[in-house]
């Protein structure tokens, strides 16, 4: 099976930059996800990492080690509306669904 | 239609009363996945559906909980007896296919008084 840790809880200041770090250990490994959730949303896509190194998208940045089961989403320029929840999951073996983790509670202050 | 559908977006049920939750996925999405989060918890997995192959049903917590998928596109989810503890939010996501990004609805926010 897959468990994954994540920080419950970060708090930043608008225009700065925030790293949000993700663990797992997993009997098989095809690739990781970030998610987006706003309260009383759905979760929205942000990123996909199956291959070692740093993804960049915009203010979003998604980084992976497969090696170290370690995984982080670094968001620059925080703006009010990054105050959110956001959920790292990871896709088994048989990439027949995704185990989430229980998500970072990201707060942005002016 | 443009995203994932779900409804009712509120249902407020008695104890014991059975209910039924509907999902109607993007256009075209091959796969479809039922979660349900509890306040302030991730995502739990329940079952998911891909194309025309079994279910992998390997989430349900107990066999009060039953999920369709008819020709391929709409699913409806269904909880017989409803107990307190399945209140939650049942979110239903689609993907294009097994494994790539899915795209998760509104969600149906379930009260079981």
């Amino acid at each position: 099976g897959q468990n994954i840790d994540q920080p419950t809880e970060m708090t930043a200041t608008e225009g700065a930059i925030v790293q949000i770090n993700c663990t797992y250990q997993t009997s098989g490994f095809n690739g990781l996800f970030w998610y987006q959730q706003h309260a009383g949303e759905a979760p929205t896509f942000l990123s996909y990492n199956v291959l070692d190194g740093l993804e960049e998208k915009g203010r979003f940045s998604s980084f992976l080690s497969r090696s170290k089961g370690y995984s982080y989403l670094l968001l620059k320029e925080l703006q009010m509306k990054d105050s959110a929840s956001y959920l790292c999951a990871v896709k088994g073996p048989s990439a027949r669904q995704l185990t989430f983790g229980s998500g970072t509670q990201l707060t942005v202050l002016p | 239609g443009a995203g994932v559908s779900q409804s009712p977006s509120n249902k407020v049920t008695e104890k014991g009363k059975d209910v039924e939750l509907r999902c109607d996925p993007i256009s075209g999405h091959t796969a479809l996945y039922w979660y349900r989060q509890s306040l302030g918890q991730g995502l739990e997995f329940l079952i998911y559906f891909q194309g025309n192959s079994a279910p992998d049903k390997s989430g349900l917590p107990s066999d009060r909980f039953s999920a369709e998928r008819t020709g391929g596109s709409v699913s409806t989810l269904t909880i017989q007896r409803t107990q307190q503890e399945d209140s939650a939010v049942y979110l239903c996501a689609s993907s294009a296919e097994g494994g790539q990004p899915q795209h998760f609805g509104d969600g149906t926010r379930l009260s079981i008084l």
